[in-house]
């Protein structure tokens, strides 16, 4: 497939438990994304990696939230003791880097649900 | 108050008519400016972008920029039941290179036949 993957497309765990979340981009992409949404909200920016770095996190909520991508391609978003609050949507995009004027392609997202 | 705002609706409009959906935001650098669709279960998907003020049109969507008013709108005409779906602006700045676009909420919109 030419899109963004994302898996698992649904995750049920127990509050304090740790969850990973794993992005596989369009290939060639070298700018990856994760965002949040909530039932009703717009995505809400996590953290932007271009290449292997983490060239901003700013949108991190805490540090249970962490998030990698080792080889410049997949990505896995790691949630540590889970609470209740974190169920949401966690979609991830690629952009071209250098042609990047917010042309991000999402996956369908991994939808969390902590009870 | 967030940087962008949209109202959620629901916008519930007949088959054929010419659908307006806006946000207004408050962070008066923000340079690019977009639209993306998302039906249910779905990723977002963009459907237009545009850069600084001005229209742009791309089929039966016309996309409006209004930076003296910090107002954007997004215009389908003849609309369809498959234009059903959530409609989220976007806009970024251009610093850095980073371009991380911030959302509104989303309009959801309504075409019966």
């Amino acid at each position: 497939g030419a899109g963004v993957s994302q898996t698992p497309s649904n995750k049920v765990t127990e509050k304090g438990k740790y969850v990973e979340l794993r992005c596989d981009p369009i290939s060639g992409h070298t700018a990856l994304y994760w965002y949040r949404q909530s039932l009703g909200q717009g995505p809400e920016f996590l953290i932007y990696f271009q290449g292997t770095g983490a060239a901003d996190d700013s949108g991190l909520p805490n540090d249970r939230f962490f998030a990698v991508r080792p080889e410049g391609s997949v990505s896995t978003l790691k949630i540590q003791r889970t609470e209740r609050g974190d169920s949401a949507v966690y979609l991830c995009a690629s952009s071209l880097s250098l042609a990047n004027t917010g042309e991000l392609f999402f996956g369908e997202g991994s939808r969390l649900t902590v009870l | 108050q967030k940087e962008v705002e949209q109202d959620p609706g629901p916008l519930s409009v007949p088959e054929g008519a010419i659908v307006s959906l806006n946000c207004t935001y408050s962070n008066s650098a923000f340079q690019y400016f977009m639209w993306y669709r998302q039906y249910s279960r779905k990723g977002p998907e963009l459907l237009m972008y545009t850069y600084s003020s001005g229209n742009k049109e791309d089929g039966r969507f016309t996309a409006q920029v209004d930076k003296s008013s910090k107002y954007i709108s997004l215009f389908i005409r003849d609309s369809q039941p498959s234009d059903s779906a959530t409609y989220l602006c976007a806009m970024s700045l251009a610093s850095g290179g980073s371009y991380i676009p911030t959302f509104g909420r989303g309009t959801s919109l309504i075409v019966h036949p």
